[in-house]
């Protein structure tokens, strides 16, 4: 077990509709990073969070956003959602202090857009 | 721009075997840090180990032991006497350093082993 909790595990939903990943870091850390398993692409990093604020952002959609909040958790938002979404959405943590660089992963959202 | 490449998709051996898994990567960055992480059937990222860019020694721990070799840019993951339990998919990953802190894993394809009996 990581610490890294994220819900739900698993989703299934529509095209064309919305939905929320939430993940909670590890105690302690203030980073949380999402990333996107997919058969096609790999995992890809999506966007990090350092306490509160955007920190850095990769391959992430115009329809995807985040956001981290001052308990530290956060939410990934996904909208107008098209098939090539269904993936494997993963939450990580770290301490982000100056010699943990250690990315601790949670369990991951299983999401299935029919 | 990053890049780890994982040539071996698919690594099968019998039980008992050793298998080194390759990583080969690409950095401008003269400070970077290199991870393995574990994928078993049930999805979850397991981390392994990470290796700072300017500790090249070699580590070991219990059956798995990492090679670090700026010269040629890999950093091979070798399990000793594989176990059925080994069998998963395992990722490199570069992190490069953002202002001295942690920052986005750039992910290798990663490689599926398969452990039989």
């Amino acid at each position: 077990d990581s610490g890294v909790t994220q819900t739900p595990k698993h989703l299934i939903t529509a095209t064309g509709q919305r939905v929320t990943l939430r993940c909670s870091p590890r105690s302690g850390d203030l980073s949380v990073y999402w990333y996107q398993q997919s058969l096609d692409q790999g995992l890809q990093f999506l966007i990090q969070y350092y306490n509160g604020e955007e920190r850095a952002k990769g391959n992430i959609l115009e329809r995807f956003s985040a956001q981290q909040f001052p308990d530290l958790h956060s939410e990934l938002n996904l909208s107008s959602l098209e098939l090539g979404d269904s993936a494997l959405y993963f939450c990580a943590s770290s301490w982000a202090g100056a010699r943990d660089m250690d990315q601790y992963f949670g369990p991951g959202t299983r999401l299935l857009v029919l | 721009a990053q890049k780890v490449t994982q040539a071996q998709t698919e690594i099968s051996v019998v039980e008992k075997e050793d298998v080194t898994l390759d990583c080969v990567y690409e950095t401008r960055d003269t400070t970077y840090y290199l991870f393995w992480y574990k994928q078993p059937p049930s999805g979850e990222l397991v981390f392994l180990i990470r290796r700072n860019s300017f500790d090249e020694q070699n580590e070991i721990s219990g059956r798995y032991s990492w090679n670090f070799q700026k010269s040629t840019s890999s950093f091979n993951f070798t399990i000793t006497a594989s176990q059925v339990v080994d069998s998963a998919v395992y990722f490199c990953a570069l992190s490069e350093v953002n202002t001295g802190t942690a920052s986005k894993l750039t992910f290798g394809t990663g490689t599926r082993l398969q452990v039989t009996l």
